[in-house]
């Protein structure tokens, strides 16, 4: 059965700009989560959906926003880029609860 | 708040060794799951295991397998008879269950390089 799918895999952005980022989960998986990875701060938690409903948020700004479909895909946006905002976005789907979760190859962000 | 710590940065073994990558967390709830993920140059991270608080049973599959000790907030993972294929960054995580906004807690991921 097909992945984790993240689109697009590469994104070159001005500061200031706003992203989108968008994540198709595993079939039949109804929790989407996002993960920031970067050299300094590791891997660090943005927010899960499940159900269309944002169940968790990590300790980003607001300038992080998500959102999640009925069909269970997901996007991701940033506004306001921040050179700081460079990093590999990483997206995670699973049947929920704690249960594993299963990652896309993830887009890499760099804001110049 | 959780917190997992892979104290070894980087290590390089010859092909054929036997290998450990050490794993401590912290947490205060008494139910929790701990997970190992495989991150290959790729960059997607790979699924290798799950384990919830309540069972400490070792695990081995194949030439992986884990040693989860309560007893020393540990989740140790072991690869006998290295690969080349093996090398990658190797993440243990954390989810608990007691609220809050943490999703998984990652460690800081251990570089394991095998020689050949």
């Amino acid at each position: 059965k097909a992945g984790v799918t993240q689109t697009p895999r590469y994104l070159i952005k001005t500061r200031g700009q706003q992203v989108t980022l968008s994540c198709s989960p595993i079939s039949g998986h109804r929790s989407v989560s996002w993960y920031q990875q970067t050299p300094g701060q590791g891997l660090q938690f943005l927010f899960e959906y499940f159900s269309e409903t944002q169940r968790n948020k990590g300790n980003f700004p607001g300038r992080f926003s998500g959102r999640q479909f009925s069909n269970s895909r997901s996007e991701m946006n940033v506004s306001t880029l921040e050179l700081g905002d460079s990093a590999l976005y990483l997206c995670a789907s699973s049947f929920g609860g704690h249960t594993e979760a299963f990652f896309g190859q993830g887009t890499r962000l760099t804001v110049v | 708040a959780q917190k997992v710590t892979q104290a070894q940065t980087e290590i390089s073994v010859v092909e054929k060794e036997d290998v450990t990558l050490d794993c401590v967390y912290e947490t205060r709830d008494t139910t929790y799951y701990l997970f190992w993920y495989k991150q290959p140059p790729s960059g997607e991270l790979v699924f290798l295991i799950r384990r919830n608080s309540f069972d400490e049973q070792n695990e081995i599959s194949g030439r992986y397998s884990w040693n989860f000790q309560k007893s020393t907030s540990s989740f140790n993972f072991t690869i006998t008879a290295s690969q080349v294929v093996d090398s990658a960054v190797y993440f243990c995580a954390l989810s608990g269950t007691g609220g809050g906004a943490d999703g998984l807690t990652f460690g800081k991921g251990t570089h394991l390089i095998i020689q050949p």
